[in-house]
Parts: C-alpha cells; sequence; structure tokens
C-alpha cells in the first residue's frame, strides 16, 4: 500500500534562514507524483510544488525546492530564506496510481514556526 | 479565491442531524475530490467524480454519501452525525485528464461542528 511519512511533528526556524521539511514515501508504482502543501491557520490548502516520478531534476518554484532522492524514497521540501508569512502546517502528499484517479495520499503533516 | 467554492464555510449542529455540504468546482475542471481532515486521522480521502460519475472512494463511511451534478457541483451529504464526524470537510478539483503536474485546487473548506 502507499504511505507518506512525514517524521518531524514540529519545527522552528530563525527567519531569513533555510529549512528542510522530511518526507519519504512508499510506492510499488512506477509513476507517481509527489505534492507539498502549505495550511495556514486560516486552514486553506496552498499548492507549492510539484515532483514527479519521472522527472530528471529536482522541482524548485521560487523560495520552495523539492529534494527528490528516488532511490532512498525521499521527497523533502527545502523552504530558503525563511519568512514569517512561511508559519503553518506543512504537508507532502502522493498521487495514487490508480488509472483514472487522482486521489492523494497526505502525510501527518510538519508544523513550522518561523522565529523573528 | 482559488476558484472552488465551498459552502457553507462553518456548520454547527447536533448528533443525528443530517448536513449537506456543497462545493463548485473551478471552471473547466471535471473532477471534485471530498477528503476529511480530523485531528486524529489527518486527511483522508473520502471520494472522487469525474464528469457527474463516481470515480473513486476512499474511507467514506456508509453514513455519508456524494454526488455530482450535470453543473459539474457536488454536494456531499453526512446524516446521523455523530461527534466524531466533526472536522473540515474539503473539496478539490481538477480537470481529471491530460496534464496533472501540478496540484489540484482546494476549496476554502467547511468546518462542521457536531455538538
Amino acid at each position: 500500500a502507499q504511505k507518506i511519512t512525514q517524521t518531524q511533528p514540529g519545527m522552528f526556524v530563525q527567519e531569513k534562514e533555510a529549512v528542510t521539511l522530511d518526507c519519504t514515501y512508499d510506492t510499488s508504482d512506477q509513476s507517481y507524483g509527489l505534492f507539498w502543501y502549505k495550511q495556514p491557520s486560516s486552514g486553506e490548502m496552498i499548492f507549492l510544488i510539484y515532483q514527479g516520478s519521472y522527472d530528471e531534476q529536482n522541482a524548485t518554484e521560487g523560495r520552495y525546492s523539492l529534494n527528490f532522492q528516488k532511490a532512498r524514497k525521499s521527497a523533502n521540501l527545502v523552504i530558503s530564506a525563511s519568512q514569517l508569512g512561511d508559519s503553518a502546517m506543512y504537508f507532502c502528499a502522493m498521487r495514487d496510481g490508480a488509472t483514472g484517479t487522482y486521489k492523494y495520499i497526505f502525510g501527518t503533516g510538519t508544523r513550522l514556526k518561523v522565529l523573528a | 479565491d482559488s476558484g472552488v467554492t465551498q459552502t457553507p464555510k462553518h456548520l454547527i449542529t447536533a448528533t443525528g442531524q443530517r448536513v449537506t455540504l456543497r462545493c463548485s468546482p473551478r471552471s473547466g475542471d471535471l473532477s471534485v475530490y471530498w477528503y476529511q481532515q480530523s485531528l486524529d486521522q489527518g486527511l483522508q480521502f473520502l471520494i472522487q467524480y469525474y464528469n457527474g460519475e463516481e470515480r473513486a472512494k476512499g474511507n467514506i463511511l456508509e453514513r455519508f454519501s456524494a454526488q455530482q451534478f450535470p453543473d459539474l457541483h457536488s454536494e456531499l451529504n453526512l446524516s446521523s452525525l455523530e461527534l466524531g464526524d466533526s472536522a473540515l470537510y474539503f473539496c478539490a478539483s481538477s480537470v481529471g485528464v491530460g496534464a496533472y503536474n501540478y496540484g489540484y485546487t482546494f476549496g476554502s473548506g467547511t468546518r462542521l461542528t457536531v455538538v
């Protein structure tokens, strides 16, 4: 069965520093997608970044980058130059490989607090 | 505004009651997904509809049902409510076919409190 594991329930980072949020996954599919979402205290889910299993380069979106290590089955999110507004819950998710469905499996999340 | 509209934003109801949560997907999106986010279970997939037809089912209780209408909006019906059904219910939408190298779009959620 597919599984996403986020082992860091909470993290602190100083403003302007970089932080890495860990995510490991388990799947027997060859084709899969990995996502990171941000959930601020207001509750909405904000898409941050995507990595496809066949993508050879790590995905980047502004201050977000995904450190994809396929052999280790890890997809860590790196946030550079942290800002106070980055304080939120962060979820790693994997798209189910079954044909015709795009349901996601989510990890338990990491709560990030950026310190001034 | 994500383009996915969920109503109502908040709902407080008593045990044993029935409620309906509504979702209007982003324009052009054919797939609608429902997720439940609770403190003890995290984010759990409930059900997916694609162009009016049920496409995938997750850990959805028998007391819950959903449908997608011809105009593509979807409703999630929760009946015989229990305290444990209190959660944030998200709807998300996607094109559903073709390019999928981006996350689907979530609505802002409906926070259900069962008292």
